[in-house]
């Protein structure tokens, strides 16, 4: 079976730097996917790595270590609109999710 | 690019309605097509693969007679909720990878299915 963790709710304030963990244990490994998703919408594709390292995109990097069945989503220079839930999925042919991160941002 | 379309948004009807929701790809095509159900406060949960001019393969739990996929086009698949009943309201949601990539799925903009 499938078993991905992340933890479940994170709070930050605005410009502050937000690190995301999710480990996992799957029967395969062919790359993990970050997603965010707002209240009542659908996922948005933020970053996938297949290899180990970080992956950076603008304010959102993105860190894998197959030999630890690690990940982390970094966002920086938080805005209120990042709060919101954060999904990494592990693809073994087809997609397998955690429960999501909601991340809350205050002013 | 990489957009996925679905439709209805929204829907509510009555118990014993069968409901079909469509999900298309605009600006690309998709061999495959995946259906996910989401429950309030929960993870994405896959219903079923839809592979086009090929019979769907079902999740473990999910009545493929329930559940019925068509996915007769490459950018075509739908996804019609027999016989609904209140316990199968929830968040019905669609992706589709692009037949010229491997990655990453494109997620539709999800139906909300209430059943009176």
């Amino acid at each position: 079976g499938q078993n991905i963790d992340q933890p479940t709710e994170m709070t930050a304030t605005e410009g502050a730097i937000v690190q995301i963990n999710c480990t996992y244990q799957t029967s395969g490994f062919n790359g993990l996917f970050w997603y965010q998703q707002h209240a009542g919408e659908a996922p948005t594709f933020l970053s996938y790595n297949v290899l180990d390292g970080l992956e950076e995109k603008g304010r959102f990097s993105s860190f894998l270590s197959r030999s630890k069945g690690y990940s982390y989503l970094l966002l920086k220079e938080l805005q209120m609109k990042d709060s919101a839930s954060y999904l990494c999925a592990v693809n073994d042919y087809k997609l397998s999710f955690g429960a999501g991160t909601t991340v809350t941002v205050r002013a | 690019g990489a957009v996925v379309s679905q439709h209805p948004s929204w829907v509510i009807c009555k118990s014993g309605t069968s409901v079909k929701i469509e999900c298309r790809s605009l600006d690309f095509q998709a061999t495959t097509m995946f259906w996910y159900r989401q429950f309030p406060k929960q993870s994405l949960m896959l219903m079923a693969t839809s592979n086009e001019g090929s019979k769907a393969t079902y999740e473990q739990g999910v009545e493929k007679d329930k559940f019925l996929i068509n996915h007769a086009s490459l950018t075509l698949s739908t996804l019609t909720v027999t016989s609904a009943h209140p316990e199968d309201s929830s968040f019905y949601i669609c992706s589709a990878i692009d037949r010229g990539r491997s990655q990453p799925q494109h997620f539709g903009d999800g139906t909300r299915l209430s059943i009176l």
